[in-house]
């Protein structure tokens, strides 16, 4: 099946700081990628789309800019937590489409603000 | 927010049981797609119905779908210990690739 993949798998950082997220798409093309977050033992939330060589698309309530998505490529999106606050601790999770109907998830993200 | 709600919340039973869930929806769906989600881990691609399927068979597991009761059901049969995780159904609706995600069930097999 495809591989998705996340960088860094764990993250802790400092309260002010920013944090950047790499989703990649191994060995498909992804026009879209999507943005999850999930708080323990609860469900994944979208977030955003990000569609390639476009801005992307937030979903209600979410600040686009706190949460800065960029998908440069085909195969490469990133989402920027800016000035994160303890509160944005979670488990941030990406998706990528590649021509089917099937999304394809990458292993996630643990970001641990302090 | 929230389209799908999953039930039992949480399930145990004996390893080579069979392990039913449930999923029911509010809107009209093209898709419906079941995943498994291993603690603190990424979501593994089950199976995939379309809303024109009533049925879907992928080696121990079988998923039904009714479109008139905006229900789904993922059954698991001769369950394993390696099956305890985290299941989750997302939906999608025509055009739209978006995943709404159900809340999930925490299926624990004691072996």
């Amino acid at each position: 099946g495809a591989v998705v993949s996340q960088h860094p798998s764990r993250v802790i950082c400092k309260s002010g700081t920013s944090v950047k997220i790499e989703c990649r798409s191994l060995d498909f093309q992804a026009t879209t990628m999507f943005w999850y977050r999930q708080f323990p033992k609860q469900s994944l939330m979208l977030m955003a789309t990000s569609n390639e060589g476009s801005k992307a698309t937030y979903e209600q309530g979410v600040e686009k800019d706190k949460f800065l998505i960029n998908h440069a490529s085909l195969t490469l999106s990133t989402l920027t937590v800016t000035s994160a606050h303890p509160e944005d601790s979670s488990f941030y999770i990406c998706s990528a489409v590649g021509g089917t109907d099937t999304q394809y998830f990458g292993p996630g993200t643990r970001l641990t603000v302090l | 927010s929230q389209q799908g709600e999953e039930d039992p919340q949480a399930l145990s039973i004996q390893e080579g049981e069979n392990a039913t869930m449930n999923c029911s929806y509010k809107t009209s769906i093209n898709n419906l797609q079941w995943y498994r989600q291993n603690s603190g881990r990424g979501l593994v691609h089950l199976i995939l119905i379309r809303s024109n399927e009533r049925e879907k068979h992928s080696g121990r597991l079988r998923v039904t779908l009714d479109t008139s009761k905006k229900s789904s059901s993922l059954l698991i049969t001769a369950s394993r210990a390696a099956d305890t995780a985290s299941y989750f159904c997302a939906t999608d609706g025509f055009g739209n690739e978006k995943l709404t995600f159900g809340t999930g069930t925490r299926l624990t097999i004691i072996p």
